[in-house]
C-alpha cells in the first residue's frame, strides 16, 4: 500500500526555521517526481514546489522559492521542506503528494509569537 | 500565473447529476494533452485525485465520476450523486508552473 507520512509541524515563532519530513513507502521512491503542497486554514490550496526523482532539479512557485527549500533522500525514502523565515501567512496543512495520486495526511504548521 | 475559476458552491439533490466548471485564464492544453486535474476533499481528509489529463478516472474512483474539457474550459461531472459525494471539489492545472488550484467548489445537498 502507498503510504505518505508527513511530520515536523508544530507552533513556531515568526522568523524561525522549521523542516518538514515526509516518509514514503509502498513504492520505489527514486523512481517518481515529488510536491509539496499546502492548504491554509481558509481552504486555499497553494502549490509550492516540486523535485526530480534523482533530487538533481527542483521547481519552486516563485513566491516561495526565496525562503521554501525542497530535498530528498532517496537511500530513506523521504521528501524534505526546509521552511526558513516563516510568516503568519505559512500558518497552513503541508501536505506532500506524488502527484500522480497519493497524498499524505498532512502536518499543520502555526506561524505565532 | 494561470487563475482557475471555480462556482463556490453547488447544491444537489441524491441521485441527480451535479456539473461543476473550472475555467482557466489561459489555455491549460497542449497538443491533445489537457493538463487539468480534479480532487475531492472530505472534511478532516487530505485531497484525492478524481480525474487526471480532463478525463481519465483516477485508480479506484467509481464511474459515476467523469471529467470533459479542453483548453481553457473543463468540466467535472458526477452523476448520479451519492451522499458520500458532499466534499469540497478541487481543480489544478499543470500545464505552467506555479501549478495553481482553484479555489474549490462545495457539494452541498438541497
Amino acid at each position: 500500500e502507498v503510504q505518505l507520512v508527513e511530520s515536523g509541524g508544530g507552533l513556531v515563532q515568526p522568523g524561525a526555521s522549521l523542516k518538514l519530513s515526509c516518509v514514503a513507502s509502498g513504492f520505489t521512491f527514486s523512481d517518481y517526481w515529488m510536491s509539496w503542497v499546502r492548504q491554509t486554514p481558509g481552504k486555499t490550496m497553494e502549490w509550492i514546489g516540486d523535485i526530480k526523482y534523482d533530487g538533481s532539479y527542483t521547481n519552486y512557485a516563485p513566491s516561495l522559492k526565496n525562503r521554501f527549500t525542497i530535498s530528498r533522500d532517496n537511500a530513506k525514502s523521504t521528501l524534505y521542506l526546509q521552511m526558513s523565515n516563516v510568516r503568519s501567512e505559512d500558518t497552513a496543512t503541508y501536505y506532500c503528494t506524488r502527484g500522480d495520486g497519493p497524498w499524505g495526511q498532512g502536518t499543520l504548521v502555526t506561524v505565532s509569537s | 500565473d494561470i487563475v482557475l475559476t471555480q462556482s463556490p458552491v453547488l447544491a444537489v439533490s441524491l441521485g441527480q447529476r451535479a456539473t461543476m466548471s473550472c475555467r482557466a485564464s489561459q489555455s491549460v492544453s497542449i497538443s491533445s494533452i489537457n493538463l487539468m486535474h480534479w480532487y475531492q476533499q472530505k472534511p478532516g481528509q487530505q485531497p484525492k485525485l478524481l480525474i487526471y489529463r480532463a478525463s481519465n478516472l483516477a485508480s479506484g474512483i467509481p464511474a459515476r465520476f467523469s471529467g470533459s474539457g479542453s483548453g481553457t474550459d473543463f468540466t467535472l461531472i458526477i452523476d448520479p450523486v451519492q451522499a458520500d459525494d458532499i466534499a469540497a471539489y478541487y481543480c489544478q492545472q499543470s500545464r505552467e508552473s506555479p501549478y495553481t488550484f482553484g479555489a474549490g467548489t462545495k457539494l452541498e445537498l438541497k
